[in-house]
């Protein structure tokens, strides 16, 4: 089975605080890819990162920064000294199949709301 | 270089009519998804299309079909609508595999 849980519904962090997502993935394949989307209340999902199975490198982006363990099965995110800005939804995606379509498989998204 | 976009913004129809969406891809993208997002759930995959050619297709009936055109835009479009199908319609383009760029969407809501 190819699924995506986000166990985390709402988070409510105060400006400044550090908040980390969880994700956890299934799939028997061994080529895939994750992903997490954020999406403001406009309702157009922004990308923020990629990342493919061979490569567990951890990455940080400025505030943000990813954790991939295939060990757990899990992709975290964490933003670090969070912003009001960053109140949106984050979607954990997984795209099994070896990549062999765009099939994005989501989670149910986790709703971050940040307080000044 | 114009990102995703799509129309209508919004639309209201009644059970059992017919609806088109449109999305025209972000410029140098051939390959455009299709994905239905109902009211706090995460996106559901309904198709893809690559170079006018259905390639990939999510749990959805054969009452959602799509097209791409040869300037890889692309409609969804939904015969006998139901009161299920109330929901945000999102398309995304990408050239053949690789990150995925979203449009604002199309929220459908079926009375």
């Amino acid at each position: 089975a190819q699924k995506v849980t986000q166990a985390q519904t709402e988070i409510s962090v105060v400006e400044k605080e550090d908040v980390t997502l969880d994700c956890v993935y299934e799939t028997r394949d061994t080529t895939y890819y994750l992903f997490w989307y954020k999406q403001p209340p406009s309702g157009e999902l922004v990308f923020l990162i990629r990342r493919n199975s061979f490569d567990e490198q951890n990455e940080i982006s400025g505030r943000y920064s990813w954790n991939f363990q295939k060990s757990t099965s899990s992709f975290n995110f964490t933003i670090t000294a969070s912003q009001v800005v960053d109140s949106a939804v984050y979607f954990c995606a997984l795209n099994p199949y070896g990549g062999a379509t765009n099939k994005l498989i989501f989670g149910t998204g986790t709703l971050l709301a940040v307080q000044p | 270089e114009t990102g995703v976009t799509q129309s209508p913004t919004h639309l209201i129809k009644t059970r059992g009519q017919q609806v088109t969406l449109r999305c025209s891809s972000q410029s140098g993208h051939n390959t455009v998804s299709w994905y239905q997002q109902a009211l706090g759930q995460g996106p559901q995959f309904i198709f893809q299309y690559y170079r006018e050619e259905e390639n990939g297709r999510g749990n959805f009936p054969p009452r959602f079909s799509g097209l791409q055109f040869p300037n890889y835009s692309s409609e969804l479009n939904v015969n006998a609508l139901e009161l299920d199908d109330s929901a945000l319609y999102l398309c995304a383009s990408s050239l053949g595999i690789s990150e995925q760029f979203f449009g604002p969407g199309t929220r459908l809501t079926v009375l």
